[in-house]
């Protein structure tokens, strides 16, 4: 278990709306991210952070921004939720320098 | 291209039987492989990391070809409880200098079910 917990883990949301997802960690990991699972594409990786106030851009970020103001809290604003922003979202943690990386419970989004 | 390319299957096997997966990536300085399995509606988890040597873990054995840049996993005496989808990944560097903030890039993962 990595200590890692996703909030809310259900959410129906309308278009239009702002939604902000959050992840938790409790074992002080310096590498957070986000993702976004659907059926066809896999896992895709929308933002990550190597730090306090450090994140960067993945290969699916449009429509998404992040913040992550303390070690433990990594968050994914949805500033204007869309139907193409139904997924699942996962958060992940990673340990180390060999980049294995632990996943969250996931929340499942659904745009109306 | 894609990134990192497995087939999707299914593969549906008896119980006990040995079953292999293949992943191909296209990125030569990929620098760590990983094999994680999906059960259906649960997130991702690390089965075992790949060794240049190639490691076992009970049932399971991972090979690393980096001259073909190809992945595999086989599974021996297959249980029930393997039934899930198998995702390959691999760490891919973020830059064109190779430095790498531990990104991971996924296979879309080959499903296996394994019946009585």
């Amino acid at each position: 278990d990595a200590g890692i917990t996703q909030s809310p883990r259900h959410k129906v949301t309308e278009t239009g709306t702002p939604v902000t997802l959050r992840c938790h960690q409790t074992e002080n990991h310096r590498y957070m991210y986000w993702y976004r699972q659907d059926p066809g594409h896999g896992l895709r990786l929308i933002h990550y952070s190597y730090g306090v106030k450090d994140t960067d851009k993945g290969e699916v970020s449009d429509g998404y921004s992040v913040s992550r103001s303390k070690t433990e809290d990594f968050l994914l604003t949805l500033e204007s939720a869309t139907s193409s922003q139904t997924s699942v979202y996962f958060c992940a943690i990673s340990r180390g320098v060999s980049y294995e990386q632990y996943f969250g419970p996931g929340t499942r989004l659904t745009v109306t | 291209r894609k990134e990192v390319e497995q087939d999707p299957g299914p593969f549906n096997v008896p119980e006990g039987a040995t079953v292999a997966f293949n992943c191909t990536y296209s990125n030569s300085a990929s620098q760590s492989f990983f094999w994680y399995r999906q059960d259906c509606r649960k997130e991702p988890k690390l089965l075992m990391s790949v060794y240049s040597s190639g490691n076992e873990d009970g049932r399971f054995t991972a090979q690393l070809n980096r001259a073909s840049q190809y992945i595999s996993l086989l599974i021996r005496d297959s249980k029930l409880s393997d039934s899930a989808t198998y995702l390959c990944v691999v760490n891919l560097p973020a830059n064109a200098g190779g430095t790498s903030y531990g990104k991971l890039t996924f296979g879309q993962g080959t499903i296996l079910t394994v019946h009585p």
